[in-house]
């Protein structure tokens, strides 16, 4: 069974603090993973790694995908109250038919001031 | 703003009953996903169609069908409502080139009473 996890499930920090969230996954015939950011409602997309080792950057928002080590994380520097929300991990999986993706349980990140 | 449109936004209704969820993907994406969000399941994967044939099935229950019309629309059919089924239901597209990239509509918010 495809298994996408993780952690922290929670986490609260003050603004300006930098953050890691980690996402590991267990799926036959990987194709990609993605990050999202689900604040009230639905989840905007954030980044999609395909290759191993490359950092895709946005602003403050960093990711790097491990294919040897099957993990992933999401880094987010001088962190600010308006990043606090939930941010899923997806993983994409190759299939005769279908592009479906596999989500984790997200990461809740609070931003104090 | 993803582009992508669902409707209506909120939906009360009893058990037993049957209600239509719509979605409108982006502009040129030909592949349409329906995902179902609970408090107790996270994000799962329903049922994908591209241009106009389904694709891929996930846990769908068989009270649940979907379709997906010449202009690209979809609709998500729920019957026989059980409380359980009280969840939010979104609709994501994506391009051909980019299958697994998908973008989020703002969700329907379904409650059973």
């Amino acid at each position: 069974e495809d298994k996408v996890v993780q952690s922290p499930l929670s986490l609260v920090v003050h603004e300006g603090d930098t953050v890691t969230l980690n996402c590991s996954y267990e799926v036959t015939n990987f194709r990609s993973l993605l990050w999202y950011k689900q604040e009230k409602k639905a989840p905007t997309f954030l980044f999609m790694l395909t290759s191993s080792g490359i950092e895709k950057k946005s602003g403050r928002l960093s990711s790097i995908l491990d294919k040897k080590e099957l993990f992933s994380i999401l880094n987010i520097t001088a962190t600010q109250t308006g990043d606090s929300a939930v941010y899923l991990c997806a993983v994409g999986k190759g299939e005769t038919s279908g592009s479906r993706l596999t989500f984790g349980e997200g990461t809740q990140l609070t931003v104090n001031p | 703003d993803s582009g992508v449109t669902q409707t209506p936004k909120h939906l009360i209704t009893a058990t037993g009953q049957r209600v239509t969820l719509r979605c409108s993907p982006r502009s040129g994406d030909l592949s349409v996903y329906w995902y179902q969000q609970s408090l107790d399941q996270g994000l799962q994967f329903l049922i994908q169609y591209y241009n106009g044939e389904e694709r891929a099935k996930g846990n769908i229950l068989e009270r649940f069908s979907a379709q997906q019309f010449p202009d690209l629309h979809s609709e998500l059919n729920l019957s026989s409502l059980e409380l359980g089924d009280s969840a939010l239901y979104f609709c994501a597209s994506s391009g051909s080139n980019r299958p697994y990239e998908q973008y989020f509509g703002p969700g329907t918010r379904l409650t059973v009473t």
